[in-house]
């Protein structure tokens, strides 16, 4: 079973762009790792998901290094919109870890 | 339609009562989910249904009992609650029951027990 360890929080300003760097060691062969956004009161929103080297969508991109054993969300310019919860899940058990807090300021 | 939705919004009982809550989606997914989550805290899966059948139930107490009347509908039956289960309970579901796929959540009943 896949354990996740993320940073808890994070600060940015608007317009930068913010990597979020998540840490699963045990990570099993077939494992993908998947994203999600949750804002307070709200349901999870899904972001994005790779298997292996990078995935692009119209929101993030996903890095996954050869060996697997870590991701990184980045976040192109980010806006105040953007202040959330992130987090990193792998594998098929669909826990959620810690999760990151980022707070984007003006 | 891309939504999943769940009522009520937001609930409030007592520990004697027996309510339900309901989450519904219209875009044909075959897996649902209960999912538990407390303030400041990650969401805790509770159950899973794959195919209308409950594939996964996380050592959830009794007092909480899942039904999954047809492949849209998914109830969240709720009996002699604590207090300690007031929580944000979030509904989600996906093509199937593989990691592969993204789950849709709902927005959620936040539930008060007094």
């Amino acid at each position: 079973l896949a354990k996740t360890t993320q940073p808890i929080s994070m600060d940015s300003y608007e317009g930068q762009e913010v990597n979020i760097t998540c840490s699963h060691n045990n990570i099993a062969t077939n494992d993908y790792i998947t994203w999600y956004q949750q804002f307070p009161s709200q349901g999870p929103r899904f972001i994005i998901q790779g298997y292996k080297t990078k995935v692009t969508n119209e929101v993030a991109s996903l890095f996954i290094p050869a060996d697997r054993k870590s991701s990184t969300l980045s976040l192109p310019r980010v806006s105040l919109s953007d202040t959330a919860v992130y987090y990193c899940l792998v594998g098929g058990k669909l826990i959620f870890g810690q999760g990151t807090e980022l707070s984007v300021k003006p | 339609d891309t939504e999943v939705t769940q009522t009520p919004k937001h609930l409030v009982m007592g520990m004697t009562n027996k309510k339900s809550l309901k989450c519904e989606q219209h875009m044909g997914h075959r897996a649902m989910y209960w999912y538990k989550q407390k303030a400041k805290k990650p969401p805790e899966l509770m159950f899973v249904y794959s195919y209308e059948k409950l594939s996964i139930n996380e050592s959830v107490p009794s007092r909480f009992s899942p039904e999954c009347p047809n492949s849209s509908l998914l109830n969240l039956h709720l009996h002699a609650l604590q207090p300690e289960d007031s929580a944000l309970y979030l509904c989600a579901s996906s093509r199937g029951d593989r990691e592969a796929y993204e789950q849709y959540f709902g927005p959620g009943t936040r539930l008060t027990v007094t």
